[in-house]
């Protein structure tokens, strides 16, 4: 079954410092897609970073990078030099080459940045 | 405008009436999906589109529920007798092609069911 798990409900880092959003996931599927959204509370998903199953290097994009471990089925989220902009919902979705590209999501973890 | 966008962004309906969700896609953008979030919880799928046909409707979780797009572009998510169990986010999103671009989300619009 294809399955998305994020384990953390929440976390929390002081501003300044790193902070690392976990995910594993799971499917037989050889192609496919992994994204990290973030929803303040305003509720609108933001897309942060994409990581494709074939990709040989970790996708970064600004404070953000993708630790990716495929043989575990580890995608984790890190966030470098935190901000308080940075407190809201982190969820890891994956996409399948099939089924029309839905996203499957976790269930989510809330970070709170601290001063 | 540069995103995309769902009107009401809040729709509080007593149990049995009909309510209607709109989204705007961005502009050119082939692919439109709908997803439902509960509270607490990561979104789920619900419907897609590809231009104006719906391909894939496999997460509707009743036939309360009925999405369209007949020229390709706004989209209307209704449902019917609403029940308490639908009160969610309703989230929309578009992307690109009809290849697997990231999804770009609107804000959602917030529905509760008394």
């Amino acid at each position: 079954a294809q399955k998305i798990t994020q384990t953390q409900p929440g976390m929390f880092v002081q501003e300044k410092e790193a902070v690392t959003l976990d995910c594993t996931y799971d499917t037989s599927d050889p192609s496919y897609g992994l994204f990290w959204y973030k929803q303040p509370s305003s509720g609108e998903m933001i897309f942060l970073i994409y990581q494709g199953s074939y990709d040989q290097q970790n996708a970064t994009e600004g404070r953000y990078s993708l630790n990716f471990q495929k043989a575990r089925k580890s995608a984790n989220l890190v966030i470098s030099a935190s901000q308080l902009g940075d407190s809201a919902m982190y969820f890891c979705a994956m996409r399948l080459s099939g089924g029309y590209n839905k996203l499957i999501f976790g269930a989510g973890t809330r970070l709170a940045v601290h001063p | 405008g540069a995103g995309v966008s769902q009107s009401p962004r809040y729709k509080v309906a007593k149990r049995g009436q009909d309510v209607a969700l709109r989204c705007d896609p961005i502009s050119g953008h082939v692919s439109l999906f709908w997803y439902q979030q509960a509270l607490g919880q990561g979104p789920e799928f619900l419907t897609y589109f590809q231009n104006e046909a719906q391909l894939d409707k496999s997460g509707l979780p009743s036939d309360r529920f009925f999405a369209e797009r007949p020229e390709g572009s706004v989209s209307t998510l209704k449902i019917q007798r609403t029940q308490q169990e639908d009160s969610a986010v309703y989230l929309c999103a578009s992307s690109g092609g009809g290849g697997g671009e990231t999804q770009y989300f609107g804000p959602g619009t917030r529905l509760l069911v008394l």
